[in-house]
């Protein structure tokens, strides 16, 4: 079992519509990131959180630390929000990374 | 700002070649560099880390001998494949850790598509 599971693994979505992208980590964590690549490659952080919730722009991400468990919120989904997502969390000073989750957002 | 570059970005070369590869933080100095290698739909694996001024430290079933580190100041690491062959191509990522920074936080670079012919 990988110590970082994310899911759905792949995700397809309307134009417009709320998506959420889930992550469970079994290790003890002091932050998880959340990263969105690109078709290309690219790589950018969105967000790092150890508590709470962030929000930038239309993306919102939670996580429970009691449930080792993170949510990524797209709000109104655009087709450039089309993109692999990626859980990942720190683990002593080493980042252990989910598989990703595939989303296609089509007008 | 904590913006990181890698140059090349895109690299195809003939097997038995060397291919370097660098990661630079444009706006920030930074004390760890850390190199990643991602398979088409795969997960990213580290590499390894490479502290300024000292050897890098490999990941299990790293070659030290063929991916050869070097973090020579605190802005730039290289990342040099010897003696490519077809089974190295692969995306190559690298990502800083900020000098004062959290030690969580890490900035990626744009990654470098490596194609051994």
């Amino acid at each position: 079992k990988n110590e970082v599971e994310q899911s759905p693994q792949n995700l397809t979505a309307q134009e417009g519509e709320f998506i959420t992208i889930n992550c469970s980590y079994s290790v003890g964590i002091s932050a998880l990131h959340w990263l969105q690549q690109h078709p290309g490659g690219g790589i950018v952080s969105l967000f790092m959180l150890s508590s709470g919730k962030k929000k930038h722009g239309r993306l919102i991400a939670t996580i429970n630390i009691q449930e080792k468990h993170s949510s990524l919120h797209i709000t109104a989904s655009h087709p450039r929000d089309s993109a692999v997502y990626i859980c990942a969390v720190t683990d002593t000073d080493k980042l252990i990374f989910g598989t990703g989750t595939r989303l296609q957002v089509f007008p | 700002g904590a913006v990181v570059s890698q140059h090349p970005s895109r690299v195809i070369c003939k097997s038995g070649t060397s291919v370097k590869i660098e990661c630079r933080s444009l706006d920030f100095q930074a004390t760890t560099m850390f190199w990643y290698r991602q398979f088409p739909k795969q997960s990213l694996m580290l590499m390894a880390t490479s502290n300024e001024g000292s050897k890098a430290t490999y990941e299990q079933g790293v070659e030290k001998d063929k991916f050869l580190i070097n973090h020579a100041s605190l802005t730039l690491s290289t990342l040099t494949v010897t003696s490519a062959h077809p089974e190295d191509s692969s995306f190559y990522i690298c990502s800083a850790r900020r000098q004062g920074g959290f030690l969580d936080e890490q900035f990626f670079g744009p990654g470098t598509r490596l194609t051994v012919l």
